[in-house]
């Protein structure tokens, strides 16, 4: 069965760091491109990045690019997202999600059940 | 202001059959990518629904079905239940924005 479980959240000031931690189990990790995708409070999904099979290519929804890192550990079956300089609109769940790339569209086709992020003073 | 557009909300009756739309534009759905869709029941992570346009993965009934044509993509499902009361989210490529993206969400209350 495949699993992904996400820890690492909680509430963080303006301008901090925090770091997402996303463990895989049920499936070949090292097979698949991983992505994280955030949900604002009562608000829809958002793709926030992706990373292929052996790190080599990363890639960032605008709005985090140079604030926010991907990277991955397939030795320990880990996803992470290193977030810097967190500003209050990056408040969201963030969801951990295993990515399949189907045709030229690549599809989530499991999900993590999200970790809170709180940006606030 | 999402890149591909649903409707807010949709509803129906048990027993009904609701379609929600998914309208996007030459830079993704309309230059060909692939259109996936997403359910997410109250309290939980989104779940794969269709993928592909028009794909069911193991395990989904075949209440639900989807097409695309042209810009646009749809989602339809026949005998509506309660269960079936959740957010709905399609997704593609976007080539300008070299972005994975999805539509705002419609929310499906069964009357």
């Amino acid at each position: 069965e495949v699993q992904l479980v996400e820890s690492g959240g909680g509430l963080v000031q303006p301008g901090g760091s925090l770091r997402l931690s996303c463990a895989a189990s049920g499936f070949t990790f090292s097979s698949y491109w991983m992505s994280w995708v955030r949900q604002a409070p009562g608000k829809g999904l958002e793709w926030v990045a992706n990373i292929k099979q052996d790190g080599s290519e990363k890639y960032y929804v605008d709005s985090v690019k140079g604030r926010f890192t991907i990277s991955r550990d397939n030795a320990k079956n880990s996803l992470y997202l290193q977030m810097n300089s967190l500003r209050a609109e990056d408040t969201a769940v963030y969801y951990c999600a295993r990515t399949h790339s189907y045709s030229r569209s690549p599809l989530f086709d499991f999900w993590g059940q999200g970790t809170l992020v709180t940006v606030s003073s | 202001q999402s890149v591909l557009t649903q409707p807010p909300s949709v509803s129906g009756a048990p027993g009904q059959r609701v379609t929600i739309s998914c309208t996007g534009s030459s830079s993704n759905i309309g230059a060909g990518y692939d259109v996936h869709w997403y359910q997410q029941l109250p309290g939980t992570a989104p779940k794969l629904l269709i993928y592909g346009n028009s794909n069911r993965p193991s395990g989904v009934p075949d209440r639900f079905s989807a097409s695309k044509s042209g810009t646009s993509a749809s989602l339809a499902i026949t005998g509506l239940q309660a269960e079936d009361e959740a957010d709905y989210y399609c997704q593609s490529y976007d080539s300008s924005l070299s972005a994975l993206v999805f539509g705002g969400g419609t929310k499906l209350t069964v009357l």
